[in-house]
């Protein structure tokens, strides 16, 4: 099945430290999400792309959505302790309703106070 | 993304027991999704129901997998003689209707953790 190519697997910084995630595939997807998950939580929506190109922010977020709509990257500055979590991509094919989520394996972010 | 309830939070079964799990969609969302993610993996989808409709079921077992998300009441997801292969993290997702320039965004649950026995 589909599968989008998420890395770093992991990823060990110190406090302040900027962080760059990013996500690849093979096809084309109309939407690219980005979702933060805490250990016993569901994904909670950091960002979502809806245009190829299309640089957004979210605080100290900030994410792509690449122009040949096959990846997407996302970076945090200045992270904190409370950034600590597992980052998933997922990218979205449709444009109607119904559209599933093809997710990444996931970033696992540790931050050193 | 306050409003998308699942439970039971945690549900312990032993093998050939039937395991059932519930989700209500945020208010206002007429669109359900079922995700299941394997310890240390992303999620993998499963099922997509509309009120009263199975659109999508692509992503669910044929055999012992069911989804039900009726007119009135929260959306089910059933599991029947449950095996051990059968233990994860499901979650449960909605969404509005798509809207062109912002996408249809799904809004997820906080899970249940199925641990067969």
């Amino acid at each position: 099945g589909q599968q989008l190519n998420q890395s770093p697997q992991s990823m060990f910084i110190q406090e302040g430290e900027d962080v760059s995630m990013n996500c690849t595939s093979s096809s084309i997807f109309n939407t690219w999400l980005w979702y933060k998950q805490d250990p016993g939580e569901g994904p909670v929506l950091l960002i979502a792309l809806y245009k190829a190109g299309e640089l957004t922010s979210n605080g100290r977020l900030t994410a792509q959505f690449g122009i040949t709509r096959k990846d997407s990257f996302l970076n945090i500055s200045a992270s904190i302790p409370s950034d600590v979590g597992i980052y998933f991509c997922a990218g979205q094919k449709g444009e109607t309703s119904g559209s599933r989520l093809t997710f990444g394996e996931g970033t696992q972010l540790t931050v050193n106070p | 993304n306050a409003g998308v309830m699942q439970n039971p939070r945690h549900l312990v079964r032993r093998r050939g027991q039937e395991a059932r799990l519930r989700c209500s969609p945020m208010k206002g969302h007429s669109h359900v999704y079922w995700y299941r993610q394997l310890p240390e993996e992303g999620l993998k989808f499963m099922v997509y129901l509309q009120k009263e409709n199975i659109i999508d079921e692509s992503g669910m077992p044929k055999e012992r997998f069911s989804a039900e998300f009726p007119k009135e009441g929260p959306s089910i997801l059933r599991i029947q003689q449950v095996v051990r292969g059968d233990s994860a993290a499901y979650f449960c997702a909605s969404s509005h209707t798509f809207i062109r320039g912002t996408g249809e965004t799904q809004y997820f649950g906080p899970g249940t953790r199925l641990l067969v026995l």
